[in-house]
């Protein structure tokens, strides 16, 4: 089975932090992707990649950046971080994009004070 | 653009019970529909993928037929255990994936 490592598994960090959350996987995915899970949203898509250097625009990107350097690592950038991106953050890989199975990591959660 | 509705956020039965969760989706094009488990503490994970029309893929005794007449994509078991207590997504693939909000399922005794 495919696997994805999330780091950290907690976070906590006050209004206007920097945070950077990790994401690797040992699988040779092609697609990377980064979600948030809150009650009553279920998961929803804030960047993903198809590969190393290439990132792609999901559904509430405001205030994220994403960066792929390799086609292990994604990476989860919060410059100016806010409460409302306190939140349940899960990365996951997949072979292709249409079709293909995700394979998540067992999330990291975040606090912004 | 593309989007998919689960219209129970929260669903209890008793165990033995048959289970139906709903799904519904939009998108111009013909997309590939899944639904993920979600355990306590734990990643969601896939449960099954349709891809045909009124194929009816079956995984863990849970089944779901894709009708693209009704765009629905319903989750179906006939008897609920206990185990099967999870929050189970619904999810549209035409380039990504999108997910429904979620439903909770609560089997009880």
């Amino acid at each position: 089975e495919a696997a994805v490592t999330q780091s950290p598994r907690n976070k906590v960090t006050v209004t206007g932090g920097n945070v950077t959350l990790s994401c690797r996987q040992t699988n040779s995915h092609n697609y990377m992707y980064w979600y948030r899970q809150d009650t009553g949203h279920g998961l929803r898509l804030i960047h993903y990649s198809y590969g190393a250097g290439n990132l792609q625009i999901g559904d509430v990107p405001d205030g994220y950046k994403a960066t792929r350097t390799t086609q292990e690592d994604f990476f989860l950038l919060l410059e100016l971080a806010s409460p409302s991106q306190t939140s349940l953050y899960f990365c996951a890989s997949s072979v292709g994009g249409s079709a293909e199975t995700l394979y998540f990591g067992s999330g990291t959660r975040l606090t912004v004070l | 653009g593309d989007s998919v509705t689960q219209t129970e956020g929260l669903v209890t039965l008793t165990e033995g019970l048959p289970v139906m969760l709903n799904c519904t989706y939009q998108s111009t094009y013909s997309p590939f529909l899944f639904w993920y488990v979600q355990h306590l503490n734990e990643a969601p994970k896939l449960l099954l993928k349709s891809f045909t029309d009124n194929k009816r893929p079956e995984h863990q005794g849970f089944h779901a037929t894709l009708h693209k007449s009704s765009s629905s994509f319903h989750l179906q078991k006939s008897s609920a255990q206990l185990s099967d207590s999870a929050l189970y997504y619904c999810a549209s693939n035409y380039n990504v994936l999108y997910f429904g909000s979620g439903t909770k399922l609560t089997v009880e005794p």
